[in-house]
């Protein structure tokens, strides 16, 4: 398994500001994902973060709304931009190795007033 | 969309007693998995089960698969209070990627 550090844990954002989470994980991954959890809701998946390109996100999501970066094997960010009150949401980074399960890591939870 | 129907939406029992939940899909999967939430946190891969598959152990949990009838089901025996948790179904398709249920919420009384 790999162990998943999430940052910030929580935060509380105006409307209209931005906010980037961030991802590390303790090993190299081959996969890496962002998920997003609203308010008692199951989880959606926004984006794969792909290495040195460019994320492939899930309909619905745009890269203009939620830019992601993924600079090495490790290491991966989101941004949620322009932030109104329907984004606040638990935001999900998760990790694959290629034998099927995911790790997940503790989540942002994000409150937007 | 989502892929996982969990019923019941909701389950209550003591402790000592068994936990079974189902869960529902409607297109053809590679595996699908089980995983806990505990009070809104991150999520912990409890056991997959690979399409070619009936069943699976893992300690307490007993998974079942029936691909003829799209479904599955989670048994955790002899609970503890600590297996108070929300549990999602997840189903894989051939591109790898996870769809979630809309997860059940077990309560396990002292």
């Amino acid at each position: 398994s790999a162990v998943i550090s999430q940052k910030p844990s929580r935060d509380i954002c105006q409307r209209g500001t931005s906010l980037t989470i961030q991802c590390q994980v303790d090993s190299q991954v081959t996969m890496m994902f962002w998920y997003r959890q609203q308010p008692g809701q199951s989880l959606t998946l926004i984006a794969t973060a792909n290495q040195g390109s460019e994320a492939t996100y899930e309909s619905g999501f745009v890269i203009d709304k939620f830019p992601i970066s993924r600079p090495n094997l490790t290491f991966s960010t989101l941004t949620v931009s322009n932030m109104s009150p329907e984004d606040s949401s638990i935001y999900l980074c998760s990790v694959g190795q290629g034998t099927g399960e995911l790790f997940f890591g503790e989540g942002s939870r994000l409150t937007v007033l | 969309s989502q892929q996982g129907e969990e019923d019941p939406q909701a389950l209550s029992i003591q402790e000592g007693e068994n936990a079974t939940m189902n869960c529902s899909y409607k297109t053809s999967i590679n595996n699908l998995q089980w995983y806990r939430q505990n009070s809104g946190r991150g999520l912990v891969h409890l056991i997959l089960i690979r399409s070619n598959e009936r069943e699976k152990h893992s300690g307490r949990l007993r998974v079942t698969l029936d691909t003829s009838k799209k479904s599955s089901s989670l048994l955790i025996t002899a609970s503890r209070a600590a297996d108070t948790a929300s549990y999602f179904c997840a189903t894989a398709g051939a591109n790898s990627k996870l769809t979630f249920g809309k997860g059940i919420t077990l309560s396990v009384r002292p």
